[in-house]
């Protein structure tokens, strides 16, 4: 069975950094493209960026609206993701989803974590 | 950005019922590769979005074939005939196709 299990998140001021962690289990980890997905309360869906598999070198793409900010990175011998935010502004204020790619669609995501970012 | 536009914004249905959910891209969703990365998305009350449709007309695992999915191009449609209880929550479509990945606003799913 596919799990994928967020944690780290939190209340952050503005200006701060945290960095969120996906555990990943029920799949060879390395075969898949991984991507973070965030969701402001009451709003729609936000891809924020993807990391590749091992056969495509674990390479990166991100949203503009996240580049230079966020980093996404991969642990593959724990089978853990992760998404490094640095510089967090009030509108980066959802729920951080990661969630398992599969042929250009979402195939698995986590229950989500929340990150509030306030003075 | 391809821009995904939903309609309706919300539907009501009384159980047993069809309803249609439309979901326009602001560019064409053919890839270089042939394929047309559109996708629904169902996310019920306090829980994460869960995969219905995937490249336009395919049911993922597990999903009714009371859903189904069609279109081409710009144009998109989702079905779902005989509505039950577990189908309601918000719909989103989502293209795959180019980055960035974009979703529509969603199309919240009500019982009459």
């Amino acid at each position: 069975e596919v799990k994928l299990l967020e944690s780290g998140g939190g209340l952050v001021q503005p200006g701060g950094s945290l960095r969120l962690s996906c555990a990943a289990s029920g799949f060879t980890f390395t075969d898949f493209y991984m991507s973070w997905i965030r969701q402001p309360p009451g709003k729609a869906p936000e891809w924020l960026g993807v990391i590749r598999n091992k056969a495509n070198g674990y390479t990166t793409e991100y949203n503009p609206s996240v580049k230079g900010r966020f980093t996404i990175s991969r642990d593959n011998t724990q089978n853990i993701l992760y998404l490094q935010m640095n510089t967090l502004r009030a509108e980066d204020t959802a729920i951080y989803y990661c969630a398992r790619l599969r042929g250009n669609y979402f195939d698995y995501w986590g229950q989500g974590v929340m990150v509030t970012v306030s003075s | 950005d391809v821009v995904m536009t939903q309609t309706p914004v919300s539907l009501s249905v009384s159980l047993g019922g069809q309803v249609s959910i439309s979901c326009r891209s602001s560019q064409s969703l053919v890839h270089n590769n042939g394929n047309t990365y559109l996708s629904w998305y169902l996310q019920k009350p306090g829980q994460s979005p869960q995969l219905l449709i995937y490249k336009v007309s395919n049911r993922f695992s597990g999903i009714s074939d009371r859903f189904s999915g069609s279109g081409s191009g710009t144009d998109f449609t989702l079905k779902i005939s005989r509505v039950e209880p577990d189908d309601l929550g918000v719909y989103y479509c989502g293209q795959g196709t180019q980055y960035p990945y974009t979703f529509g606003a969603g199309t919240k799913l009500e019982l009459k």
